[in-house]
Formats: structure tokens, sequence, C-alpha cells
């Protein structure tokens, strides 16, 4: 069955220095979509950053990137330049397509907090 | 562009009643799913619309329900609700040309008393 494991419940990073969130993914499926989400407080789901498993570069959205590596079955996101706002939750979800639904399968999420 | 719009975004309901929430998908997105985010199950998915059918359903018991509209509008109904029903209840809507892109609203915080 699908799974999504993040490994670090918190982080820590200083402002301006860049982090990188891990997220392992395990799918029997050649053919998904990896996503990352920011939900600060608030609640709402800020969607960040996707790379599909056929997509031959690294995604890249401003200061965010994904390091996937599909061999390791692994979708790091890296942050760099940390500001305050980015003290959040992190989510890395998939997305299966072996139908026609968009079901996501969530991690556990990572706390990240970013001292000033 | 508005994003997606889930209302009400705060309320407290006693068990036994029932409770209905509204999701409001960004213009021109047909498809709508939701997820129930709780802190010891954490995001779970409940169910998705598309084009006002129910295209996938979550391990959630039929008390958990739900529709979307001709506008693609879509509401989810829990009834008879349970003290383990209090979660945020989150909204997200995708479209045709977005793709991959799933964007979701600011969620539905009900707490069950």
């Amino acid at each position: 069955a699908q799974k999504i494991t993040q490994t670090q419940p918190g982080m820590f990073v200083q402002e301006k220095e860049a982090v990188t969130l891990d997220c392992t993914y395990d799918t029997s499926d050649p053919s998904y979509g990896l996503f990352w989400y920011k939900q600060p407080s608030s609640g709402e789901m800020i969607f960040l950053i996707y790379q599909g498993s056929y997509d031959q570069q690294n995604a890249t959205e401003g200061r965010y990137s994904l390091n996937f590596q599909k061999a390791r079955k692994s979708a790091n996101l890296v942050i760099s330049a940390s500001q305050l706002g980015d003290s959040a939750m992190y989510f890395c979800a998939m997305r299966e397509s072996m139908d026609s639904s968009y079901k996501l399968i969530f991690g556990s999420g990572t706390r990240l907090l970013v001292r000033p | 562009k508005a994003g997606v719009t889930q209302t009400p975004r705060y309320l407290i309901k006693t068990r036994g009643q029932q409770v209905t929430l509204s999701c409001s998908p960004i213009s021109g997105h047909r498809s709508v799913s939701w997820y129930q985010q709780t802190p010891g199950q954490g995001l779970q998915f409940l169910f998705e619309y598309f084009s006002e059918t129910q295209r996938n359903k979550g391990n959630f018991p039929g008390r958990f329900s739900g529709r979307q509209f001709s506008n693609s509008r879509s509401e989810m109904n829990v009834s008879t609700l349970e003290l383990g029903d209090s979660a945020l209840y989150l909204c997200a809507s995708r479209g045709s040309v977005s793709g991959n892109t799933i964007y979701f609203g600011e969620g539905s915080w009900l707490t069950v008393v």
C-alpha cells in the first residue's frame, strides 16, 4: 500500500539559512505525483511544489526546491534562505494515478521553527 | 482569483447532532475533495467529487456523506456526531488546467462537545 514517511517531527533552522525536510514514499505505481504543503497555525494548507514521477528535472518554485531521488523513493523539500514566516507544519503527500481520482496520501508532517 | 472558500470556519456542535460544511472551489474547478485532520490520525481522505459524481471514498463510516452541485460547490455532512469527529475539515479543488496543482481552503474547525 502507498505510504508517506516524514521522520522529522520537528526541525529548527536559523533565519536566512537553508533547511531540508525529509520525505520518503512507498508505492508500486510507476506513475505518481508528490506534493509539499505548508500549514500555518491558521489551518490553511498552502501548496508549495509538485514533482511528477516522470519529470526529468527536480521541481523548483522560488525558494522551494524538491530533491527527488527516485531510486531511493525520497522527495525532500529544500527551503533556501529561511524566513520567520516559514515557521509552520510541512506535509509531504503523494497521489497515485492508478485511477482517475486525485486522492492524496499525507505524511505525518514536520514542524519547522525558524529562529531569528 | 478567489481561492477555495470553506464555511463555516469554526463551529461547535453537541454529540448526536449533525453538521453540514460547505466548500466553494476555485472558479472553473470541477474536482472537489475533502479531508479530515486530527492530531491522532493526521490527514485522511474522505471523498472526492467530480462533475457531481463521487469518484472515490475514504474509509469512513456512512455517517459521513457529501455531494456536489452543478456549480461545483460541495457540501459534506456528518450525522450523529461523536466526540471523535472533532477535527479540521479541509476541502481541496483541482482544475483540469492546473493539472496536478491541488489547492486547499482554510478549513472548517469542528468541535463536538
